[in-house]
């Protein structure tokens, strides 16, 4: 149990469209989900955390208008990067908490944005 | 400011045991979590402490100090396939996870 799944797991884009990515967790219910961002040979980078049925909190120096993040359901997070840049190239993680137990953080499989 | 400590690198030999660091200073604390990286992929999660000593689970342990704020990631019976990443996060008061740096776990035959 306890799977997040992420799509896409790759996408390739033209700079200045905007990207979506979509992260679901498919078999539990998670009221907060987080979206990572993690370069080359780097840790983990906290982007936001998003709550269902509330506007996501963004980390220092993120900018909300530009990674916009919608949590309508239990199960299903987006991140969209608008007017996207070759310095937004990344990979994006997320991750989604249960309910209950420990606060652990399952993780989606990432989503590798190249832009050119 | 919340830190967390763990080194950068690490080398070991197959077959052998490694144990991974991590010195956490965190406002609060609830939990401290392992997880292991392998180079473009998710973590994926090993182990949980909240709780002084030791966890064993398979050829993986973690240990943990709350009065010192230390914890310990050891790997017996090293293979290849454990060359990654390893990830120690603490939870803190507010239930925010803080991640360390990670460390690179190279396993040489």
């Amino acid at each position: 149990g306890a799977v997040v799944s992420q799509h896409p797991s790759w996408v390739i884009c033209k700079s200045g469209t905007s990207v979506k990515i979509e992260c679901r967790s498919l078999d539990f219910q998670a009221t907060t989900m987080f979206w990572y961002r993690q370069f080359p040979k780097q840790s983990l980078m906290l982007m936001a955390t998003s709550n269902e049925g509330s506007k996501a909190t963004y980390e220092q120096g993120v900018e909300k208008d530009k990674f916009l993040i919608n949590h309508a359901s239990l199960t299903l997070s987006t991140l969209t990067v608008t007017s996207a840049h070759p310095e937004d190239s990344s990979f994006y993680i997320c991750s989604a908490r249960l309910l209950a137990g420990f606060n652990e953080q399952f993780f989606g499989p990432g989503t590798r944005l190249t832009v050119l | 400011g919340q830190n967390i400590d763990q080194p950068t690198e690490m080398t070991a030999t197959e077959g052998a045991i490694v144990q991974i660091n991590c010195t956490y200073q965190t406002s609060g604390f609830n939990g401290l979590f392992w997880y292991q990286q392998h180079a473009g992929e998710a973590p994926t999660f090993l182990s949980y402490n909240v709780l002084d000593g030791l966890e064993e689970k398979g050829r993986f342990s973690s240990f943990l100090s709350r009065s010192k704020g230390y914890s310990y990631l050891l790997l017996k019976e090293l293979q290849m396939k454990d060359s990654a990443s390893y990830l120690c996060a603490v939870t803190d008061s507010n239930y925010q996870l803080i991640w360390g740096a990670g460390t690179k776990l190279i396993i040489k035959p």
